[in-house]
């Protein structure tokens, strides 16, 4: 167990339907990522979240959008899905605005299916 | 914009040494990072390097460095059959705020 958790592990769902995926930081990190694994993109970078702010935003579809609440939670919502947006969806999260010495430490991720 | 490329695929024989390469390009990263990924699980942190170091040993695990190259090395030694994953290289540096740039993946398969 990492110390990051994901909610839920795996997920089908139709096209143009919306999902909400939720991830729960190690205790003591204050930044949140997320990131998307397929296997044509590898691991992509979406959107990080410091203490409850938007800090840096990757090649996030306008579709998708996230937040990070006051106990450092964070969801990732996805929206008019496609079935282009299957993929495993994976949160990190560290102490500080960067990784450093601490490393960035990953939960189990998200399987969604889009069908 | 910044890239980390690594070979897709390595095999070798259980008790081998193993070297897993990686190249980037963003001169500015500060932090380099080694990570595993066994099927169905999510990204476990082997180790790091931090840009102004050459070398890094931990256990049976070795990180060189190459700063002028920006080529970034693991080395596994003894490999065992549980050591079959896909390793991951990833860079974080100051011109990408807080993420972190990731390789393609190679993965490494260990023959008994």
């Amino acid at each position: 167990d990492s110390g990051v958790t994901q909610t839920p592990k795996h997920l089908i769902t139709a096209t143009g339907q919306r999902v909400t995926l939720r991830c729960s930081p190690r205790s003591g990190d204050l930044s949140v990522y997320w990131y998307q694994q397929s296997l044509d993109q590898g691991l992509q970078f979406l959107i990080q979240y410091y203490n409850g702010e938007e800090r840096a935003k990757g090649n996030i579809l306008e579709r998708f959008s996230a937040q990070q609440f006051p106990d450092l939670h964070s969801e990732l919502n996805l929206s008019s899905l496609e079935l282009g947006d299957s993929a495993l969806y994976f949160c990190a999260s560290s102490p500080r605005t960067t990784g450093g010495d601490y490393g960035y430490t990953f939960g189990s991720g998200t399987r969604l299916t889009v069908v | 914009g910044e890239d980390v490329e690594q070979s897709l695929f390595l095999s070798v024989r259980e008790g081998d040494s193993s070297v897993i390469n990686c190249t980037y390009t963003d001169s500015s990263s500060t932090y380099l990072y080694w990570y595993k990924q066994e099927p169905g699980a999510g990204l476990q942190l082997l180790t790091y390097i931090f840009s102004n170091m050459d070398m890094k040993q931990d256990q049976r695990l070795t990180v060189l460095l190459n700063k002028k190259d920006k080529h970034l090395s693991l080395r596994i030694a003894d490999t065992q059959t549980g050591d079959s994953a896909i390793y991951f290289c990833a860079e974080s540096g100051d011109n990408q705020g807080g993420k972190l740039i990731f390789g393609q993946g190679t993965e490494l398969s260990v023959k008994p």
